[in-house]
């Protein structure tokens, strides 16, 4: 069983959508992040959720909003995409144990914007 | 000031052999953890080992272990005897747990290529 999975893994579309992606973790942990990794790879925070509360939120657009319906999920919801979204967004969970070991990340999702 | 700092854009290593890849952090916290993730071409984020602040001998884990200095600020990751699946991107990446939260700092990566 994959512990944390996203979807969908490959998404391309136009300038102005609206557009969501989905994720779950099986692994019973307490947070959840999402992080972005730009085209020259750089991996860096969006956001992150506790026990459905939101901990931290980056200087990030407005147009991003994290959705998390239970402590298992955390959707990341997309509102008027431009083209420099498109990146690889990664799903992430962790146990909230004040100093995690390991933070799991999931397989990642390939927006493309045109 | 970067909280990560990778020198080392790309590497190569031949197959069989050892190889270091170079991370230094910054941080004014006390307590925090240092991590290693391994970016294969399929793209996912494969974690390899972590060290803790406190964590006074240097993590192992198989053919990979971190070579942690403290008074330096660096946690180099030693993968032995190389294997042709070695090659990937290495993300060195830090928590500080003063802030409370458990988001990594991720550095920008070192392309590994294992020669045959």
């Amino acid at each position: 069983d994959t512990a944390v999975s996203q979807t969908p893994k490959y998404l391309v579309t136009q300038m102005g959508n609206d557009k969501s992606i989905k994720c779950e973790q099986n692994l019973g942990h307490d947070t959840m992040y999402w992080y972005k990794q730009d085209s020259k790879k750089f991996l860096k925070i969006m956001f992150s959720y506790n026990n459905k509360e939101l901990i931290i939120n980056e200087t990030v657009p407005n147009r991003f909003s994290p959705k998390s319906p239970d402590k298992a999920h955390l959707n990341l919801h997309i509102n008027s995409l431009e083209l420099g979204d498109s990146a690889v967004y990664f799903c992430a969970s962790s146990p909230w144990d004040g100093g995690s070991k390991t933070i799991y990340f999931g397989e990642g999702s390939w927006l493309t914007v045109v | 000031a970067q909280k990560i700092t990778q020198t080392q854009p790309g590497m190569f290593v031949q197959e069989k052999e050892a190889v270091t890849l170079d991370c230094t952090y910054d941080t004014s916290d006390q307590s925090y953890g240092l991590f290693w993730y391994k970016q294969p071409s399929s793209g996912e984020m494969i974690f390899l080992i972590y060290q803790g602040s406190y964590d006074e001998q240097n993590a192992t884990e198989g053919r990979y272990s971190l070579n942690f200095q403290k008074a330096r600020k660096s946690a180099n990751l030693v993968i032995s005897a190389s294997q042709l699946g070695d090659s990937a991107m290495y993300f060195c990446a830090m928590r500080e747990d003063q802030t409370g939260a458990n988001n990594l700092f991720f550095g920008t990566g070192t392309r590994l290529t294992v020669i045959p």
